[in-house]
């Protein structure tokens, strides 16, 4: 199984800074990586697939780069709707797998 | 638009059975994978099925492999997830979602395993 370890767990940010969320994968996914955001009470939403695609209606300030076992998420000028939790996921092998995930908190 | 709907979910006790379905609508429901992923009360996500397009493959997370069922009816644009000797670590919100890249994802339905 492919264990996917998201850092950091938490992530302090004031409104309009930008944050860097990191997800890696125990081996190569490839760019087989997905970004999902949740908010609480909330089923989750896709935001990349990829590595670096942005889904469908996902702002431009939601960006995504890596390959291989390192991936990063990039979220600039922080919104107050992007206050969240995210995981990543891999889809190269099965059992599909996510990470712990990592919350965006406001600082 | 595109929509997945979940229903099923309730109290069972240990050992019971419960069947999850996940009406689709909004697009061509039998041209897509689709997936069963869950949620522990307070925890992360956890992917616990797969099934092809096709109902030709399916695949199952460990924790459930041999107790829960995943099948699809694409007449009616439905899915489905069997789940049988339940166990209190199911306890969980239960989405259905599509595709390999989970681009589409249900409301979610409360299974809530308890004696």
């Amino acid at each position: 199984e492919i264990v996917m370890t998201q850092s950091p767990a938490t992530l302090s940010v004031s409104p309009g800074e930008s944050a860097t969320l990191s997800c890696r994968a125990s081996q190569s996914v490839s760019s087989n990586l997905a970004w999902h955001q949740q908010k609480p009470g909330q089923a989750p939403r896709l935001l990349i697939y990829g590595a670096s695609t942005r889904a469908t209606g996902i702002p431009a300030r939601f960006s995504g780069s890596g390959s291989g076992r390192e991936f990063t998420l990039t979220i600039s000028s922080l919104q107050s709707e992007d206050f969240a939790i995210y995981y990543c996921q891999q889809y190269n092998d099965w059992p599909r797998t996510f990470g712990q995930g990592t919350k965006v908190e406001i600082k | 638009e595109v929509q997945l709907v979940e229903s099923g979910g309730g109290l069972v006790q240990p050992g019971g059975s419960l069947r999850l379905s996940c009406a689709a609508s909004g697009f061509t429901f039998s041209s897509y994978d689709m997936n069963w992923v869950r949620q522990a009360p307070g925890k992360g996500l956890e992917w616990v099925s797969y099934i092809r397009s096709s109902s030709s493959t399916m695949y199952y997370a460990d924790s459930v492999k041999g107790r829960f069922t995943m099948s699809r009816d694409n007449a009616q644009n439905s899915l489905y997830l069997q789940m049988n000797s339940l166990r209190d670590e199911d306890t969980a919100v239960y989405y259905c979602a599509r595709n390999w890249g989970l681009d589409v994802w249900g409301q979610g339905t409360t299974v809530t395993v308890s004696s």
